[in-house]
């Protein structure tokens, strides 16, 4: 039972690039959440998915998409990198709706963007 | 608009004393509310929770406390152990919303 895995844990990029964050979660669970983490600025929620086959936008979408690919995977892309994404990415995932509130949380991914 | 706030960015306490981490939220709809504890190059654990019923929840040596009337809550770590010294974020949550708002976190250390 892995729990919440991410890949891959480092990435660099130049500006302009594009790339996407693999998430994947073996717990059953219906939802699904990508933050990023930056100095001073905590864990703010960029997209998330409340259930297989939705997904919708948290507090800093620009520039980012996501895919629920399944109940297992949620994948989060970058279609042009910029310095500004320059962070630490988290994925994270919850029973869902009716469930417990707690999120549990993937390693994250590094990324600069240079 | 920051909903939840943590103003320590840090605190220190010597080990075995008390520590106490306090989180201030502005949404009046927020009905519960979570700790987690972060290690460097890890992801967020869950720590504890607390519904908006209560005032009080123990776990262990961790304690979370809920003021609804000042919208402040705090998490005692008591006693405290070199083990705990990570950053720590408080979340608050409405209830279907299915998502969290985080505060920026705290970070403690424990000295010997």
């Amino acid at each position: 039972n892995a729990g919440v895995t991410q890949n891959p844990k480092f990435q660099v990029l130049k500006t302009g690039q594009s790339m996407t964050l693999q998430c994947a979660q073996d717990m059953n669970h219906n939802s699904m959440y990508w933050y990023r983490q930056d100095p001073g600025m905590g864990l703010r929620l960029i997209y998330y998915s409340a259930s297989e086959g939705t997904t919708d936008k948290g507090e800093v979408p620009n520039g980012y998409n996501v895919s629920r690919l399944n109940k297992r995977e949620f994948s989060l892309r970058l279609e042009s990198a910029a310095p500004s994404q320059t962070s630490v990415y988290f994925c994270a995932s919850s029973v869902g709706a009716g469930g417990p509130f707690e999120q549990y949380f993937g390693p994250g991914t590094r990324l600069t963007v240079t | 608009d920051q909903q939840v706030k943590q103003n320590s960015p840090s605190l220190s306490v010597q080990e075995g004393r008390i520590s106490i981490l306090n989180c201030d939220y502005t949404n009046s709809m927020f009905d519960y509310f979570l700790w987690y504890k972060k290690y460097p190059a890890e992801g967020p654990t869950f720590l504890i929770s607390i519904s908006s019923i209560k005032d009080k929840n123990e776990d262990g040596r961790f304690t979370v406390f809920l003021n609804k009337s000042a919208k402040h809550l705090s998490l005692h770590i008591v006693p405290s152990q070199p083990g705990d010294s990570a950053v720590y974020f408080c979340a608050a949550s409405i209830q279907g919303a299915q998502k969290l708002v985080f505060g920026q976190g705290t970070r403690l250390t424990i000295n010997p």
